[in-house]
């Protein structure tokens, strides 16, 4: 079966760097995504990946190894706005988009 | 990015009645359109994939006499809450991506719907 983990919550402190992982098991791979979503809200998309290495935008970067089906997210300098759930996304053999269940990150002062 | 417009943002409706909701993508033509459903404190749901002008495709455990989708045109999709009840209230999201391409998916604002 097709799989996405990710941690179900993580706690992070205003100013500091949280890193949010995400390991898959699908059939075939044709690209990661990152989307953030605030509560009540629809996703919007923050990141995309299809091959090896870090890709950075601003505040926010993403990593990803094909041969390990690994990525990860990572937020620097957060904010308190940046309290949302981050859902990591695969497109499989068929280009059908797999979805993870999504990690609620909470910011503390 | 893309837009896919989804109306409305959000409904009350009386138990019984039925409730449709439109998800247009204004900028683009999308071979497919995905409808999920969220409960408070959780992940997207896949409801059903829909492709222009064929039926609908349901996720297991999902009435499609209760949850009419309808995919008439390249831009526009539209899913039907037929006889809503108390429980049918939730988060009801579309989607729209160009399947077959690495591209993101672009979401609709979603619509609270809430059935009293």
């Amino acid at each position: 079966g097709q799989n996405i983990d990710q941690p179900t919550e993580m706690t992070a402190t205003e100013g500091a760097i949280v890193q949010i992982n995400c390991t898959y098991q699908t059939s075939g791979f044709n690209g990661l995504f990152w989307y953030q979503q605030h509560a009540g809200e629809a996703p919007t998309f923050l990141s995309y990946n299809v091959l090896d290495g870090l890709e950075e935008k601003g505040r926010f970067s993403s990593f990803l190894s094909r041969s390990k089906g690994y990525s990860y997210l990572l937020l620097k300098e957060l904010q308190m706005k940046d309290s949302a759930s981050y859902l990591c996304a695969v497109i499989d053999s068929n280009y059908q988009l797999i979805w993870g269940a999504g990690t609620k990150l909470i910011i503390k002062p | 990015g893309a837009v896919v417009s989804q109306h409305p943002s959000w409904v009350i409706c009386k138990s019984g009645t039925s409730v449709k909701i439109e998800c247009r993508s204004l900028d683009f033509q999308a071979t497919t359109m995905f409808w999920y459903r969220q409960f408070p404190k959780q992940s997207l749901m896949l409801m059903a994939t829909s492709n222009e002008g064929s039926k609908a495709t349901y996720e297991q455990g999902v009435e499609k006499d209760k949850f009419l989708i309808n995919h008439a045109s390249l831009t526009l999709s539209t899913l039907t809450v037929t006889s809503a009840h108390p429980e049918d209230s939730s988060f009801y999201i579309c989607s729209a991506r160009v399947v077959g391409l690495d591209t993101e998916a672009f979401f609709g604002q979603g619509t609270r719907l809430t059935v009293v």
